[in-house]
């Protein structure tokens, strides 16, 4: 069975903080997205890294994928209250579904 | 509509009801999922369509949940004998690639209360 472990489930912080969410699992994925979801809405996506150690920047956000390709982190730097949401790391492997973790809820108070 | 679109946007329902969910993919996408996303939690995958097939319906929880799509066009979930663990926002998704690859591009979900 697959499995996404999202680590912290919760996070509060203050407006400028680093942080940093991470994504585990003991299955190799072909391929590992990243998404954010605002109250109401449905997930949008953010980012999607295939490649083993690859990183990939988005603005304030940083992602990589790990070399063996079974977890993923999010760094997010200077958060802004605009970064408040919740964030889902979703992998699938080769012709498979795509699984999702139980998400990061992130508040970023001013 | 650009973007995927669902309807109701919210269902109030006594146990024991049937309902029907409605979900219209962005037009030229092929693939379409559906996903379960309880309070406070991530998305739980039910079913994907390929055109009108559903080659993964691995995740329907029980038999009281069906799932049909017309073309490549309108999909309906449909839950008969409602449960209230059965009350949960229902996501709809849709794709231009195959089979998860790609960009899946969400509705805003239809929140259903089981009574």
């Amino acid at each position: 069975t697959q499995l996404l472990e999202q680590s912290p489930q919760f996070l509060s912080i203050q407006e400028g903080e680093n942080l940093t969410v991470y994504c585990n699992s003991s299955s190799v994925f072909s391929s590992l997205q990243w998404y954010r979801q605002e109250p109401g809405e449905g997930p949008v996506l953010l980012v999607t890294v295939v490649t083993g150690g690859e990183v990939k920047k988005l603005k304030r956000l940083t992602f990589q994928f790990g070399d063996a390709r079974k977890d993923s982190s999010l760094h997010i730097t200077a958060a802004q209250p605009g970064d408040t949401g919740l964030y889902l790391c979703a992998g699938a492997r080769q012709g498979g579904k795509l699984i999702f973790g139980q998400g990061t809820e992130l508040s970023v108070k001013p | 509509g650009a973007g995927v679109s669902q309807s109701p946007s919210n269902k109030v329902t006594e146990k024991g009801k049937d309902v029907e969910l409605r979900c219209d993919p962005i037009s030229g996408h092929t693939a379409l999922y559906w996903y379960r996303q309880r309070l406070g939690q991530g998305l739980e995958f039910l079913i994907y369509f390929q055109g009108n097939s559903a080659p993964d319906k691995s995740g329907l929880p029980s038999d009281r949940f069906s799932a049909e799509r017309t073309g490549e066009s309108v999909s309906t979930l449909t839950i008969q004998r409602t449960q209230q663990e059965d009350s949960a926002v229902y996501l709809c998704a849709s794709s231009v690639a195959r089979a998860f690859a790609g960009e899946l591009f969400f509705g805003e979900g239809s929140r259903l209360t089981v009574l």
